[in-house]
């Protein structure tokens, strides 16, 4: 059972302008929210959060939304640049998990 | 930082063969963390660890054990290598199981 999914694998966006990834989750006791960005033959490197007490979290030209009643969170990069390019992950936790749950990743890419 | 290294960035092996992944952290981190990425499955959890000598499954720890003698080491073993275990495989550990996950640069594991 997915308990974080990304439902698109693959997200192509034009340099200068908005990318939004999106993330769904069921599990309504997670409380901790991350995003992870991977570029190939690297490990993921922790990039944004966000705790269930917030709604919005900004870091530069990325911001992460959170929407508790429909479980759904987003992250956007204004403006995507061509070294956004990588695959994004996202992550949960809280509740009776002991761990991060991650989803399934988009892969990003940002044309020149 | 945090530093996860990873010992081979690279390895093949042939099929039936014990292999040792190696992963050593410095910053006194008691949760570590083995992952494996496959394409379309994201980061799929192994084992983890949350201090010396324990140890509790993953995800999918079928084929795989792991070993953690030490606080900062923390080793995958795959007791008889099978192609359905080529993949890169990723090492994280944390201070907590919830968040602040650091990763090492990956192992690409080709299994022949």
């Amino acid at each position: 059972d997915q308990q974080v999914k990304q439902n698109s694998p693959s997200l192509s966006v034009q340099e200068g302008r908005i990318s939004i990834l999106n993330c769904d989750y069921t599990n309504s006791m997670f409380d901790y929210f991350l995003w992870y960005k991977k570029y190939p033959a690297e490990g993921p490197t922790f990039l944004i959060s966000i705790s269930s007490i917030k709604d919005k979290n900004e870091d530069g030209r990325f911001t992460v939304f959170l929407n508790k009643s429909a479980k759904h969170l987003s992250l956007h990069i204004v403006p995507s640049q061509p070294g956004d390019s990588a695959v994004y992950f996202c992550a949960a936790s809280g509740g009776a998990t002991n761990k991060l749950i991650f989803g399934t990743g988009t892969l990003l890419a940002v044309q020149p | 930082d945090v530093k996860v290294t990873q010992s081979s960035r690279y390895l093949v092996k042939r099929t039936g063969e014990k292999v040792f992944l190696e992963c050593v952290q410095d910053m006194d981190h008691e949760n570590m963390f083995w992952y494996r990425q496959d394409p379309g499955l994201g980061l799929r959890l192994i084992y983890f660890s949350y201090d010396v000598k324990m140890k509790e499954k993953g995800d999918i720890p079928e084929g795989y054990s792991v070993s953690r003698e030490k606080k900062e080491r923390f080793s995958l073993i795959l007791e008889s290598a099978s192609t359905n275990q080529t993949s890169m495989y990723l090492c994280a550990s944390s201070l907590s199981v919830n968040y602040g996950y650091t990763f090492g640069s990956g192992t690409r594991l080709t299994v022949v």
